[in-house]
């Protein structure tokens, strides 16, 4: 199956910029999403078709595609960002794939 | 308002079969374009895509769990089902069905709120 890494995890001060990556093979020729999940509640998706928000996502998300990987951004990152953090593609010959996930700590 | 529910028993025993359902309200599962899927998430663990079928039936399944999975359709009570044979502890996870845009990648617009199934004697 297709495979995409993430770093566990990721620190940012509240107010300043937080970066996650999502590689995979070619990651840049396909379409790439991505779900915040809070503890003990369903994946919300943030981004999809690389850069969208769907509607009621704040745009502090943001994202891009290229290459081999992926980047979700969250500028004037807020507690309330806290959360894990999951990229997903899909491969037209074995289908969908999550990333392995992201933990985003606030300090 | 679009909602997805999933039903099933919450303790299966290894090497039986899992069986979940997931009832759709407030839209058709006939819907042009669409895919329902099913996810799990082993405790404290990632999300792991199981996966996903048309309306017409079409499928997709991730390869690992291939041999193992039936995703079934029934239009007529708006429902779409998940069978996943031989389980075993690894199998404990929580289930969450979905929607998928399908296309664009496939992204999930619509979460279940997930149910915990156990593997256990």
């Amino acid at each position: 199956s297709y495979e995409l890494t993430q770093p566990p995890s990721v620190s940012v001060s509240p107010g300043q910029t937080a970066s996650i990556t999502c590689s995979g093979d070619k990651l840049g020729d396909k379409y790439a999403c991505w779900y915040q999940q809070k503890p003990g509640q369903s994946p919300v998706l943030v981004i999809y078709q690389d850069t969208k928000r769907p509607s009621g996502i704040p745009e502090r998300f943001s994202g891009s595609n290229s290459g081999n990987t992926a980047t979700l951004t969250i500028s004037g990152t807020q507690a309330m960002d806290e959360a894990d953090y999951y990229c997903q593609a899909w491969d037209s010959s074995t289908g969908g794939a999550f990333g392995t996930g992201t933990k985003v700590t606030v300090l | 308002q679009l909602q997805l529910q999933e039903s099933g028993p919450g303790l299966v025993k290894p090497s039986e079969t899992l069986s979940l359902t997931c009832t759709v309200s407030g839209g058709s599962i006939s819907s042009s374009s669409y895919y329902w899927g099913w996810i799990r998430q082993p405790p404290g663990k990632g999300l792991e895509w199981i996966g996903s079928i048309y309306y017409s039936g079409s499928t997709y399944y991730n390869p690992s769990l291939k041999s193992r999975v039936t995703i079934s359709v029934d239009t007529s009570k708006n429902q779409f089902s998940l069978k996943l044979s031989s389980v075993t502890a690894a199998d404990t996870a929580v289930y969450y069905c979905a929607r998928d845009l399908g296309t664009f990648g496939h992204p999930i617009d619509y979460w279940g709120q997930g149910t915990l199934v156990t593997v256990s004697s």
